[in-house]
This record gives C-alpha cells, structure tokens and sequence, in this order.
C-alpha cells in the first residue's frame, strides 16, 4: 500500500503570515492516463473533511486563492500565501492513484 | 444543493453488527461512485470501501474486507455500510461522501460508531 507522509505534523503560525505542508508518497503518484491524483482536505474542528485541491493542483471552486498546491511524482505541497483564522483545523493530502486511498496523518494548523 | 446525511451508528458490543445508512440528495445519485471513510476519535481518515454507480463495483479495504459490506440503493438515493464482527478498533465517525472521480467532493456530517462493552 501506498504510504503518505506529511510535515510538519503541527504547523503554528502567525496571522497574515505564509504557510506550508509537505506531502510525500510512498510510490509515484503519476496514473496510467497521465493524471497525479492527489488531494488536499481541510478539516476544521468539529466539522467534515472538505476538499481544497484535486490533481495536484487544481483549486475547488469557492476555495480562496490564497491556498495552492504544487508537487509532481512522490512530492507535493500545500501552500498558504497569508493565513487567517477562519484556516486553522487539520490539513490532509490524500492519494487515490493507488487502490487503496490513502490519507497523510494531518498537519494540524494553528495561530500563534 | 447537495446533502449527505448518515445514520445508524451507536453502541454496539464486540462481535455484533449494525448497519449505515447515507441519504443523498440534490444530484443524481446514480451517476456518482460512493464511499465511506471513516475517523477514529483523535485520529485521521481512513477510507473504507467504494462503490460503482450501478453497484457493480465495489472495494473494500483489507482491514474490514470480509467484515463489511457496502451498498446501495439507487432507486432511494441511499448508500449502506453493513458491518459485522465489529471490533473496538471500528470506533470512529463515519462519513459517506460523493466520489466523482476518486476525488471526494461532498462529504456527510457523519456519524459515531462504538464498538464496547
């Protein structure tokens, strides 16, 4: 099975400032058409997952463009450019290139 | 506007059974994958099983494979996890979510399932 593993696994960070969550698969995340199919969710406290980014890079609508993602092959990476509060919860990348999905552990985001 | 809404869980003893249920509405169900990842207290997500349109399709991962069982009903737009041998490591929320293309876009609020005595 594929593992993911993200860091850092706790991320304290001051308002308006940037912020970053790396992502690393255990195998290539690259699918036989071509895609990259890896996520991000955002999980605020007590509520569901919502997804940020599918394919790597591609934002959801409605989600504001402070947030981004890069990476290709076994490396990814979830950026911030300036946070605020309503950002704090627990971040996850997620896989589904492989059966089965797999999740990272969560980088939990907090405000200094 | 689409709604995910599970039931079911509660407390279950160790070795029994207890079946979900995920109401979906405001897309068409039958046109969509499903799945059900599930949170144990404190911890991440993990998926659980998969589901094709017509059912025709389904995965489960191997620590419920033989345990579980996902369904649906495309006719009551609703989504089923049976699950039996629960063990106290099958405590967690449960979501069902709306997989269009292995990307989960919607998700329930889920609901809490423990296994004690």
């Amino acid at each position: 099975d594929v593992v993911m593993t993200q860091s850092p696994l706790s991320l304290p960070v001051t308002l308006g400032q940037p912020a970053s969550i790396s992502c690393r698969s255990s195998q290539s995340l690259v699918y036989g058409d071509g895609n990259t199919y890896l996520n991000w969710f955002q999980q605020r406290p007590g509520q569901s997952p919502r997804r940020l980014i599918y394919k790597v890079s591609n934002r959801v609508s409605g989600v504001p463009d402070r947030f981004s993602g890069s990476g290709s092959g076994t490396d990814f990476t979830l950026k911030i450019s300036r946070v605020e509060a309503e950002d704090v919860g627990v971040y996850y990348c997620m896989q589904s290139t492989h059966w089965p999905p797999a999740f990272g552990q969560g980088t939990k985001l907090e405000i200094k | 506007e689409v709604q995910l809404v599970e039931s079911g869980g509660g407390l279950v003893q160790p070795g029994g059974s207890l079946r979900l249920s995920c109401a979906a509405s405001g897309f068409t169900f039958s046109s969509y994958w499903m799945i059900w990842v599930r949170q144990a207290p404190g911890k991440g997500l993990e998926w659980v099983a998969s589901i094709k349109q017509d059912g025709s399709e389904k995965y489960h991962v191997d620590s419920v494979k033989g345990r579980f069982t996902i369904s649906r009903d495309n006719a009551r737009n609703s989504l089923y996890l049976q699950m039996n041998s629960l063990r106290a490591e099958d405590t967690a929320v449960y979501y069902c979510a709306r997989d269009p293309t292995w990307s989960p876009d919607y998700w329930g609020q889920g609901t809490l399932v423990t296994v004690s005595s």
